[in-house]
């Protein structure tokens, strides 16, 4: 079955402790793009990649870090977590075409104490 | 740069009720243009998508045309049941390798 495939799914943390949320894609997909959605602001880009190791902001990366070693994964990483970095989280892949949408995965639910 | 605008929420209706939810948007291009939803506590799933003007994008009831003059894809269904309840998405993707651009999101409830 294609998908994308997040995990974990929820995660409760302690500030400054780093973690890692990963992606998998089963698609050979080359955009890979992460998403955190909060009540009132919608979802909200932190970083995209285009291609095995091309990775680019989008419109809040402060506090995260990306990789794209292999085409088919995408992990987030939080090196020092804050309150503030607690929402839900949604990895996404597509073709590079145009008029294909994206795939989601089903969410990571953080929280930081 | 390009931007998505939609009607904001709750938007409550009865069963049976006729849904329009309202999307215009920005682009420089030819976007390709997207509804997605989100089911409560699940990830987004495409919901209908139209690539050129005057295209019209339909699944589950729900449909959605391509307005190239008036710069909007209105999400329109019928008979909204309780089960359409959800957030609402609409997107455009131009050309050139660019990131879908979301907007807000709209909260359907449907009571019955």
């Amino acid at each position: 079955e294609a998908q994308v495939t997040q995990n974990p799914r929820y995660l409760i943390t302690v500030t400054g402790k780093k973690l890692t949320v990963t992606c998998s894609q089963n698609m050979n997909h080359e955009y890979m793009s992460w998403y955190r959605q909060d009540p009132g602001l919608g979802l909200r880009q932190i970083y995209y990649s285009m291609n095995v190791e091309v990775t680019d902001k989008g419109d809040v990366p402060e506090g995260y870090k990306v990789s794209r070693k292999e085409k088919r994964n995408f992990p987030l990483i939080l090196e020092s977590p804050s309150p503030n970095q607690t929402s839900l989280y949604f990895c996404a892949s597509s073709p590079l075409e145009q008029t294909i949408g994206y795939t989601f995965g089903s969410g990571t639910r953080l929280t930081v104490v | 740069g390009d931007s998505v605008t939609q009607m904001e929420g709750p938007v409550t209706l009865s069963e049976e009720a006729f849904l329009t939810i309202n999307c215009t948007y920005t682009a420089t291009g030819y976007p390709s243009l997207f509804w997605y939803v989100q089911y409560p506590g699940e990830g987004l799933q495409l919901l209908l998508k139209a690539t050129k003007a005057d295209d019209k994008g339909s699944n589950k009831g729900f449909e959605a045309t391509y307005r190239k003059e008036t710069t909007s894809f209105h999400l329109e269904k019928g008979s909204v049941q309780v089960s359409d309840s959800a957030v609402y998405f609409c997107a455009l993707r131009s050309p050139g390798n660019t990131p879908l651009v979301f907007g807000k999101g709209t909260r359907l409830s449907v009571i019955a």
